[in-house]
């Protein structure tokens, strides 16, 4: 099974200020048939279910608001969040999906 | 809109069987290949299983595999998660999500507000 590390647990950044967390696999999650990452990043509000935010590594979703970026290859991932507002305050996840068993990261809470 | 809405859940003593459905709403279902996943209380979110939009291919956690069967009613919208014997470890909000068109995996882009299973003596 491909393990996923999410660094650090938790941070606290304010509010305007930039959120970094970083995701690691224990085995690339390039595909070299189409050069893409299965990789995923979702965001969890307490009491909802996960929101996705990112996919193919570094595509946003329709919707998310431009200050959520990702970015990496291959066993490398990063989340940024761009001047970080109120309502980012959440546990973010990355998911491989590159093959099964999917698996998540452990969570990284963002609080402010 | 997309609509995911989970229902069957309680609280089930361990060694007896449960199943969960997941009524879809807002979407051609059928065209969709569906998860469960899980998230045990103040914990992280763990995949369960997956099922082709067709019903012919089905894969599962190695946690739960032998006692849980994912099947789909394409005809009513409806995804199942039957789950014999429970286990205390089972003890999750479980979640029905849906994957993004893809020739293979794919993220999940809509999820249900999930349903709390208790497996409890």
């Amino acid at each position: 099974d491909i393990v996923m590390t999410q660094s650090p647990d938790s941070l606290a950044v304010s509010l305007g200020e930039r959120a970094t967390i970083n995701c690691k696999s224990s085995q690339s999650v390039l595909y070299s048939a189409d050069n893409n990452n299965y990789l995923a990043w979702y965001q969890q509000k307490p009491g909802q279910p996960p929101k996705l935010l990112i996919y193919w590594a570094s595509t946003r979703e329709s919707g998310v608001p431009d200050r959520f970026s990702g970015s990496g290859s291959g066993t490398d991932f990063t989340l940024t969040i761009n001047s970080l507002q109120a309502e980012d305050v959440a546990v973010y996840y990355c998911q491989q999906y590159y093959i099964a068993p999917l698996t998540f990261g452990g969570g990284t809470k963002v609080e402010i | 809109q997309v609509q995911l809405v989970e229902s069957g859940g309680g609280v089930v003593q361990p060694g007896r069987s449960l199943r969960l459905s997941c009524a879809a709403s807002g979407f051609a279902f059928s065209k969709y290949a569906m998860h469960w996943v899980r998230q045990a209380p103040g914990k992280g979110l763990e995949w369960v299983a997956v099922i082709s939009f067709d019903g012919n291919n089905k894969d599962y956690a190695d946690s739960v595999k032998g006692r849980f069967t994912i099947s789909r009613d394409n005809s009513k919208n409806t995804l199942y998660l039957q789950m014999s014997p429970l286990r205390v470890e089972d003890t999750a909000v479980f979640y029905c999500a849906r994957q993004v068109p893809s020739g293979s995996w794919a993220p999940f882009d809509y999820w249900g507000p999930g349903i709390l299973i208790t497996v409890s003596s």
